[in-house]
């Protein structure tokens, strides 16, 4: 079975500065999909960033980014010049190719200070 | 283009009533899935939809869960003799495959079981 493992429950940072989510997850597939999905407080999850497996160059989305490392099975997101909108619980997520059981982390709850 | 929506936002039952909550995906898009979310989790899968086809169905999903899309379009899911322990959030996405594997989240029904 795919698990995904989220490591920090809560992080902070500083308006402007950067911070990196990790996110770690078990697999035999070769193909597949990772995401970065952020769900600000009784808001709709939204889609921050996707990476596929096959690609070895990271996943950039504007001040989003993605260290992947795919032997490691790791898969951190990188904000930098943080905002006060960033501000929500972010969900690192892992699906097969051709998708139909797409496994969540816990989530990490991200604070953004003034 | 209009985002997924889910009907009703919210609702409040008594143990072992019946309720139906809709999902309207994005159109033109042939995949739908449903996620429970309880609070402080990551969304747990519990079925989804190829067209009008239901192709999988999580262990989650006990016999008092009944999901259906009957025209390839809009998705009910139907929880008989609730319990508290449904008490959650209830999440439906959609996708276009083999186009994109991206899932697409709408706001979500939060039900509470009293």
């Amino acid at each position: 079975a795919q698990t995904v493992t989220q490591s920090q429950p809560e992080m902070s940072v500083q308006e402007a500065e950067t911070v990196t989510l990790s996110c770690t997850y078990d697999t035999s597939e070769s193909d597949y999909y990772l995401f970065w999905y952020k769900q600000p407080p009784s808001r709709q999850m939204i889609l921050v960033i996707r990476q596929e497996a096959y690609k070895q160059q990271n996943a950039t989305e504007n001040r989003f980014s993605v260290n992947f490392q795919k032997a490691a099975k790791s898969f951190s997101l990188k904000i930098s010049d943080s905002q006060l909108g960033d501000a929500a619980m972010y969900f690192c997520a892992y699906d097969r190719r051709n998708n139909n059981d797409m496994r969540f982390g816990a989530g990490t709850r991200l604070t953004v200070k003034p | 283009d209009t985002g997924v929506s889910q009907d009703p936002r919210h609702k409040i039952t008594k143990r072992g009533q019946n309720v139906t909550f809709r999902c309207d995906p994005i159109s033109e898009h042939n995949r739908l899935y449903w996620y429970r979310q309880t609070l402080g989790q990551g969304p747990e899968f519990l079925t989804y939809f190829q067209n009008e086809a239901q192709l999988e169905k999580s262990r989650l999903l006990s016999d008092r869960f009944s999901a259906e899309r009957p025209k390839g379009s809009f998705s009910t899911l139907e929880i008989q003799r609730t319990e508290q322990g449904d008490s959650a959030m209830y999440l439906c996405a959609s996708s276009l495959v083999p186009s994109t594997d991206t899932q697409y989240f709408g706001p979500g029904t939060r039900l509470t079981v009293l």
